[in-house]
């Protein structure tokens, strides 16, 4: 059975601190695709990053950056230079290849909060 | 905005009725899911409709049924509801099914208290 472990419940850090997100996964199948979702106060969940598993290269998009390690099953999220508005409850999750069931597989999520 | 809507953004309602979410997927998008997210359940997946088939069940009550339409929006609905559900209940959707994998667009969720 696919599991999502995000162990750091909430975070705080100073605005303009870099902070890192952990997620740790369980999956049986060689190939899946792992996300990171954001659920700022408002509630809504927003898409931030798909990644492949047969796709190793980190990943940056500004501010935001991702690194997978396949060997030690773990997808991490960094923020650099928080800013307040990065306060919010981040969720990774799990795809497994399956294609009669594409649901996607949470962790209980980090929430972050950002200092001023 | 993601695109996907869901109505109403807020229900309360009394244990034992029934109560029907709605939601309506990004233009184009085939590929319909239902989540619940809860404090003591986490974000838990309920079920997924693809061109108005059921594709896949989850942790989804026998109380609950959701179905979906031609023109492609989806109906939850809750009967005989407990205090046990009242959660915050989001709705998904994508483009396809099966061998191509995209990422699941959320609408705003609709939250679900029962008094």
């Amino acid at each position: 059975a696919q599991k999502v472990t995000q162990a750091q419940t909430e975070i705080s850090v100073v605005e303009k601190e870099d902070v890192t997100l952990d997620c740790v996964y369980e999956t049986r199948d060689t190939t899946y695709y792992l996300f990171w979702y954001k659920q700022p106060p408002s509630g809504e969940l927003v898409f931030l990053i798909r990644r492949n598993s047969f796709d190793e290269q980190n990943e940056i998009s500004g501010r935001y950056s991702w690194n997978f390690q396949k060997s030690t099953s773990s997808f991490n999220f960094t923020i650099t230079a928080s800013q307040v508005v990065d306060s919010a409850v981040y969720f990774c999750a799990l795809r497994e290849r399956n294609f009669g069931n594409e649901k996607l597989t949470f962790g209980t999520g980090t929430r972050l909060t950002i200092i001023p | 905005d993601s695109g996907v809507t869901q109505t109403p953004k807020h229900l309360i309602t009394a244990t034992g009725q029934r109560v029907t979410l709605r939601c309506s997927p990004r233009s184009g998008d085939l590929s319909v899911y239902w989540y619940q997210q809860s404090l003591d359940q986490g974000l838990q997946f309920l079920i997924q409709y693809y061109n108005g088939e059921e594709r896949a069940k989850g942790n989804i009550l026998e109380r609950f049924s959701a179905q979906q339409f031609p023109d492609l929006h989806s109906e939850l609905n809750l009967s005989s509801l407990e205090l046990g559900d009242s959660a915050l209940y989001f709705c998904a959707s994508t483009r396809t099914s099966g061998r191509e994998v995209n990422e699941q667009f959320f609408g705003p969720g609709t939250r679900l208290t029962v008094l």
